[in-house]
């Protein structure tokens, strides 16, 4: 089992609606989770990070996180097409003497008119 | 403004020939990262370093080398050891290990 699993995709909303996008993970001891955007071609630019149990929401994103079934969630509200981009899930936690962040593969959204 | 700079943005390595990626950043940041990105795949961690002169392995770290002589700056060197380098190179760094990192805008590597 992979540490952190992410569908691929691509998932595919029409403008307007709600995108939900999923990541469980294996290691009961991540302390720390966060959500990445990265357009084609570009580097990862970071969206929300969340910490405890619990909705944290920023504009039109929110991050849901409920370590008991292991997994983490965000969701976009009023999608636009310039939201479509592959959403990279990653976990923070202490492994090899190390703090170090564990990336998904990434969801693929897109968007359309 | 701040951030992290990385050149050049495209590179070509010949067969037995190192090449080294740079990374600069202006953010006063302790820890620095270094990651691979092959198509449709995440990110996977080649060296990181919490601190000036001090740095470790990550899970890929074998064909590359780094060095951390000065605060701002992590060159990431890969080696004719890597045979498989064509990847996109990115490089991160963040105020501590606990919080979250931040990317610069990556280097891509391709064999000629």
């Amino acid at each position: 089992q992979k540490e952190v699993e992410q569908n691929s995709g691509p998932l595919s909303v029409p403008e307007g609606a709600i995108a939900s996008l999923n990541c469980t993970y294996s290691d009961r001891g991540s302390q720390s989770f966060f959500w990445y955007r990265q357009y084609s071609g570009k580097s990862p630019e970071l969206i929300m990070f969340i910490y405890s149990n619990g909705d944290k929401e920023d504009g039109r994103f929110t991050a849901q996180l409920n370590k008991a079934s292991q997994y983490v969630s965000l969701l976009i509200r009023d999608s636009q097409p310039s939201d479509s981009a592959t959403y990279l899930c990653a976990l923070g936690g202490f492994s090899g003497g190390y703090n170090k962040l564990i990336f998904g593969a990434g969801t693929r959204l897109a968007v359309h008119p | 403004d701040g951030g992290i700079t990385q050149s050049p943005k495209y590179l070509f390595r010949k067969e037995g020939q190192n090449v080294t990626l740079s990374c600069e950043q202006n953010l006063n940041h302790d820890a620095m990262y270094w990651y691979r990105q092959d198509p449709g795949q995440g990110l996977r961690l080649i060296y990181y370093s919490q601190i000036v002169n001090d740095f470790q392995k990550g899970d890929i770290a074998e064909g590359y080398s780094v060095s951390r002589e000065k605060k701002e700056s992590f060159p990431l060197t890969v080696t004719s050891a890597q045979k498989n380098p064509t990847a996109f190179y990115l490089c991160a760094s963040n105020p501590n290990s606990n919080q979250p990192q931040h990317f610069g805008d990556g280097t891509r590597l391709s064999i000629l």
